[in-house]
């Protein structure tokens, strides 16, 4: 069991734009900003959204993070086939003296 | 180019340790913190802890603190990941990644290994 929660799955067909949320609580999302990271089959995952809203370089804009009290939710806009792929929200825990926690992971299915 | 390179898969009995290696290349190895995060076979990430390469300074994830030691020899910009008293639900891929030099940025990875599978047979 996850401590922040993901949807498992989520799908959308080409040019669509889909949501991905995480949902945690006061002692991880409410006091710490959020990281999303794209994960293909057999490969390390690669961050895409850092700081809540935040993209490395390299990153297209289709991708956007956003964090509101306990929540956060990623969005990927003009869905391409590459984009399939397996979507984690990471944050910082400020309970049990402090813990990185992932999402249980939301697999993104292009249609 | 930052490049982190890790040891290769290890296959070991239940009751064993295995000590992964990352070495770091491109940047100022104790200019960062390197975190080592695993994924069990077709299961999602998790959060095992970080090292300082400058202090060696560690937090561990609570559930793994009695049988994780992660250490580095600067020397040869290596970090290391040892687990000890290994268990068949240790099998997994076993990824370090550099974390991003901000005030707020704990989970955030810019750089990963290429993971290192560890199995260990029921």
């Amino acid at each position: 069991q996850s401590v922040l929660t993901q949807p498992p799955s989520a799908s959308g067909t080409p040019g669509q734009r889909v949501t991905i949320s995480c949902s945690g609580s006061s002692s991880n999302i409410g006091s710490n900003t959020v990281s999303w990271y794209q994960q293909l089959p057999g490969t390390a995952p690669k961050l895409l959204i850092y700081s809540n809203n935040q993209r490395p370089s390299g990153v297209p804009d289709r991708f956007s993070g956003s964090k509101s009290g306990t929540s956060a939710s990623l969005a990927i806009s003009g869905l391409q086939s590459e984009d399939e792929a397996d979507y984690y929200c990471a944050t910082w825990d400020d309970s049990l003296n402090g813990r990185g926690v992932f999402g249980g992971g939301t697999r993104l299915t292009v249609l | 180019q930052v490049q982190l390179v890790q040891s290769g898969a290890a296959v070991k009995k239940p009751g064993a340790s295995v000590k992964v290696s990352c070495k770091a290349s491109g940047y100022t190895f104790t200019g960062h913190f390197i975190h080592w995060v695993r994924q069990a076979p077709g299961q999602g990430l998790e959060w095992m802890g970080w090292i300082n390469p400058n202090s060696g300074g560690t937090v561990y994830a609570r559930r793994f603190e009695s049988r994780v030691t992660m250490t580095r020899d600067t020397s040869i910009t290596t970090a290391y990941m040892e687990l000890s008293r290994l268990r068949s639900d240790d099998t997994a891929v076993y990824y370090c990644a550099r974390e991003v030099r901000c005030s707020t940025c704990y989970t955030t990875f810019d750089y990963w290994g290429q993971g290192t599978l560890v199995t260990v047979p029921s």
